[in-house]
């Protein structure tokens, strides 16, 4: 069957210190994977998009990494800060029709 | 920025209603999503819907339904209750075709509660 897996269900860190979230998936073709951030009481926001032909992407203190042959992503925060503390959620496209969700996982930055 | 409008923030039924969720969004997407999210099980996709009138089916369809009349609105509809739909209803859209830019917009959610 499908799955979509977020390793750590929660992650605490100290500030300053780089965060690092897993998204592993199986018996998926995606042809790119999403990160978003999600606030309590709050829709998900887009973060990144990383295609299957791409190894890595940055976007400011983000930093995504894509392994076909692993079947993984790995989400990191470089130089966390207490604002940074939300849920995560990776996403996989096959196309535009079908997105699905991990179950997410929640970051608390501690100063 | 494109904007999804949820047309309630909470909402609390009782078993056995009928209750309709509604979704609007005003960037002109051609699809839209309604996703449920439960502690523990992440957003699951309920049903989609990739032009007017044409719809598919997610992961989890049982006991809902949908309807989209008009390409701005998509809404959900639950025909009758139960204790077991209590939950976070969101609503996302995303461009397709030439102008595809893979990127969901999320309304804000619905909170639903079944007495």
């Amino acid at each position: 069957s499908q799955k979509i897996e977020q390793n750590s269900e929660a992650l605490n860190i100290q500030e300053g210190k780089t965060a690092t979230l897993t998204c592993n998936y199986t018996n998926y073709s995606p042809a790119y994977l999403q990160w978003y951030r999600q606030d309590p009481g709050r829709g998900p926001v887009f973060l990144l998009l990383i295609r299957e032909n791409e190894k890595e992407k940055r976007k400011e203190r983000l930093k995504v990494t894509f392994d076909t042959t692993l079947k993984q992503s790995l989400f990191h925060i470089t130089a966390s800060q207490p604002a940074d503390s939300a849920t995560y959620l990776c996403a996989l496209g096959e196309n535009n029709n079908d997105m699905r969700f991990g179950a997410g996982t929640r970051l608390t930055v501690k100063p | 920025d494109v904007k999804v409008t949820q047309s309630s923030r909470y909402l609390v039924k009782r078993t056995g209603e009928k209750v309709f969720l509604e979704c609007v969004q005003d960037m002109d997407h051609e699809n839209m999503f309604w996703y449920r999210q439960d502690p523990g099980l992440g957003l699951r996709l309920i049903y989609f819907s990739y032009d007017v009138k044409m719809k598919e089916k997610g992961d989890i369809p049982e006991g809902y339904s949908v309807s989209r009349e008009k390409k701005e609105r998509f809404s959900l509809i639950l025909e009758s209750a139960s204790t077991n739909q209590t939950s976070m209803y969101l609503c996302a859209s995303i461009q397709s075709g030439v102008r595809a830019n893979e990127k969901l917009f999320f309304g804000s959610g619905t909170q639903l509660s079944v007495l």
